[in-house]
Formats: structure tokens, C-alpha cells, sequence
């Protein structure tokens, strides 16, 4: 199937530990990110990659650190985890690039982390 | 830095009546997009709008891009319980590549 895909599903863990999530899509897009979605259902862009350059960093603390090791992957390692950590991190891809940004964006299923 | 603000942030309906939300941006956008997510499920895209006054539309799902291009709205015809999720309006600045979501109207509709 095409699909974004991004894994794990879920994720408990506990304050202080790292974590990291990954993400791949197969569908041939060159612009992928990590949306943040709290509890109230508010989706913030964390970060975004086109053809693994960094072009969105948004104020996000620096125990994010995203990774792209080519245009198809954006993982997710996070340092130091704390309790407002708990979300929903959706990753997406859209065919953006630098000339048009109008390309509809495609979610994966989203990890749940959860720091108790 | 740019602000999209979509109202109501809920709305609780019969099955059948019709369904509104509305999404208002501080700054002229390039484009507006609309979002659906079901619960427990990712957001998945419903449409693009592009032009100054564009009317979108999709069975019973209407969606409108103001003249000024910095409002849009999404109206739903005679509900069915298979529209419950939360609707979200994404709109991008003229000139910018980001994206920003509102906040979304999460929508129930009563059998």
C-alpha cells in the first residue's frame, strides 16, 4: 500500500528517558513533517523537511531533534522526556516543493506517547 | 505570525439538520485547505481552495473561500452519523510555504 507509515503506534515511557519515532513514505513526496496534536485536539507543526533539508523549525525545545536520511524518512528522537511531552505526533508528506506549496498533505496514523 | 481561527470549536447536531464551520485567517492566504478526522484517526485531506470567491463542492459537503481570501467555511447538508469527527481548516500565507491549522470544530451528530 502507499501510505505514510510512522511507528510505533503507541508509546509509554517514563520521565527523563529518550525516545525516538520513525516515519517513511513510499509515496514519492519531497516534503515531509512532525505535527504535534495535544489533548484538545490543536495540530502545530514541529518541524519540516524538503528532499532532507530543514526548512520549518518551530520553537520546539531542543530535546527534539528530527533526522532525515533521505527525502522518503523523517524520524523523531526525543531527549529528556517530560510530562507535557504527552501527544499525538503525526508525521505527513506533501509534494511541496520550494516553487509551489499547495499540495494537500498525507498523515500517517500517528504515535501516542504517553510519560508517565 | 499568521493566525487561522475556525469556529464553533464544537457543535452538536440532529442527524439531518445542516452543519457549519467557519475559518477566519489575520492575513490574506494563498490557499485554504480543509481537513477531516474521525475519532481515534488521522487527519485526512477534503479539499483545496485557490481562487478569490471559489465555491467547492463534494455531495452534500459545501466549502467557500471569501472574496478577500482570508475567511472560508465548510457547510454540510442533512448530517449523517458518518460526518462525526473534527473538521480543520489549514490555510497558508501569500508567499509563505507553512501551513497553519485551525483549531478545528469537532462535530457530533445525534441519531
Amino acid at each position: 500500500d502507499t501510505a505514510v507509515s510512522q511507528t510505533p503506534k503507541y508509546l509509554v515511557t517514563q520521565m527523563g528517558n529518550d525516545k525516538s519515532i520513525k516515519c517513511e513514505q513510499n509515496l514519492g513526496h519531497d516534503t515531509m513533517y512532525w505535527y504535534k496534536q495535544d489533548s484538545k485536539k490543536f495540530l502545530k507543526i514541529m518541524f519540516s523537511y524538503n528532499n532532507k533539508e530543514l526548512i520549518i523549525n518551530e520553537t520546539v525545545p531542543n530535546r527534539f531533534s528530527p533526522k532525515s536520511p533521505d527525502k522518503a524518512h523523517l524520524n523523531l528522537h526525543i531527549n529528556s522526556l517530560e510530562l507535557g511531552d504527552s501527544a499525538v505526533y503525526f508525521c505527513a508528506s506533501s509534494q511541496d516543493h520550494w516553487e509551489t506549496y499547495n499540495s494537500p498533505l498525507h498523515f500517517g496514523n500517528g504515535t501516542r506517547l504517553t510519560v508517565t | 505570525g499568521q493566525q487561522v481561527m475556525q469556529i464553533p470549536q464544537y457543535q452538536h447536531v440532529q442527524e439531518g439538520e445542516d452543519f457549519t464551520t467557519y475559518c477566519n485567517s489575520s492575513t490574506t492566504l494563498s490557499n485554504i485547505q480543509w481537513y477531516k478526522q474521525r475519532p481515534g484517526g488521522h487527519p485526512v485531506f477534503l479539499i483545496q481552495l485557490v481562487k478569490s470567491g471559489e465555491v467547492k463542492k463534494q455531495k452534500r459537503l459545501t466549502f467557500q473561500f471569501g472574496e478577500a481570501k482570508k475567511n472560508s467555511s465548510l457547510h454540510i447538508t442533512a448530517t449523517q452519523t458518518t460526518d462525526v469527527g473534527t473538521y480543520f481548516c489549514a490555510g497558508r500565507g501569500a508567499g509563505s510555504y507553512q501551513l497553519t491549522f485551525g483549531k478545528g470544530t469537532k462535530l457530533s451528530v445525534i441519531p
